[in-house]
């Protein structure tokens, strides 16, 4: 089952606008993670936000994590054309015993030049 | 930099053939995982390992099986393909949280 839930499943701006994306998950998490992935390629890790965070910065990337509404946002400012990819969250659980990380379906991002 | 290789970039293959997908890191990672990635579906777990000889089902382990006789091998084994196995393959390692994908194997089984 996906833990995970991106939201817009697709979104386009132009070069130089602010991109948001949005995460939500069900159950109890230790981190969360944002993935970017350019079209048929592997995963590239972004940034992780632990579970006692609410916010974090790396360059142009801004995390944010509600656990009271079980929710994340990735903010992308100035935008570039090369930020077109899709992106996507993951979340940390134990489970059995080890620790689980579930994707959730992406979000497709067209910046347009 | 971390590396992960997979073995090919594009496969075809027949129905009922035994299909061997491989995966190599280099950063000495103790966990290894397979994933299927679908249209609509995002990624799905198929298998992980978290040590040599060792596996553990994931979210869809059926028609699938793994092997790990090397810290950094991972290979994926259709044992009798089906068209509904027609997927993207991502291979991924890790030591901690994040995970080091390879860039996917598409495979198409006809």
């Amino acid at each position: 089952s996906q833990q995970g839930e991106e939201d817009p499943q697709a979104l386009s701006i132009q070069e130089g606008e602010n991109a948001t994306m949005n995460c939500s998950y069900k159950t109890s998490i230790n981190n969360l993670q944002w993935y970017r992935q350019n079209s048929g390629r592997g995963l590239v890790h972004l940034i992780l936000i632990r579970s006692n965070e609410r916010e974090k910065h790396s360059g142009r990337l801004r995390v944010t994590l509600d656990t009271s509404k079980k929710s994340s946002s990735l903010l992308i400012t100035a935008s570039r054309a090369a930020d077109t990819a899709s992106y996507f969250c993951a979340t940390d659980q134990y489970s059995g015993g080890y620790q689980k990380v579930t994707f959730g379906i992406g979000t497709k991002l067209q910046v347009i030049p | 930099d971390v590396k992960v290789t997979q073995s090919s970039r594009y496969l075809v293959k027949r129905t009922g053939e035994k299909v061997f997908l491989e995966c190599v890191q280099d950063m000495d990672h103790e966990n290894m995982f397979w994933y299927r990635q679908d249209p609509g579906l995002g990624l799905r777990l198929i298998y992980f390992s978290y040590d040599v000889k060792m596996k553990e089902k994931g979210d869809i382990p059926e028609g699938y099986s793994v092997s790990r006789e090397k810290k950094e091998r991972f290979s994926l084994i259709l044992e009798s393909a089906s068209t509904n196995q027609t997927s993207m393959y991502l291979c991924a390692s890790g030591g901690g949280h994040e995970q080091y994908f390879g860039p996917g194997t598409r495979l198409t089984v006809t």
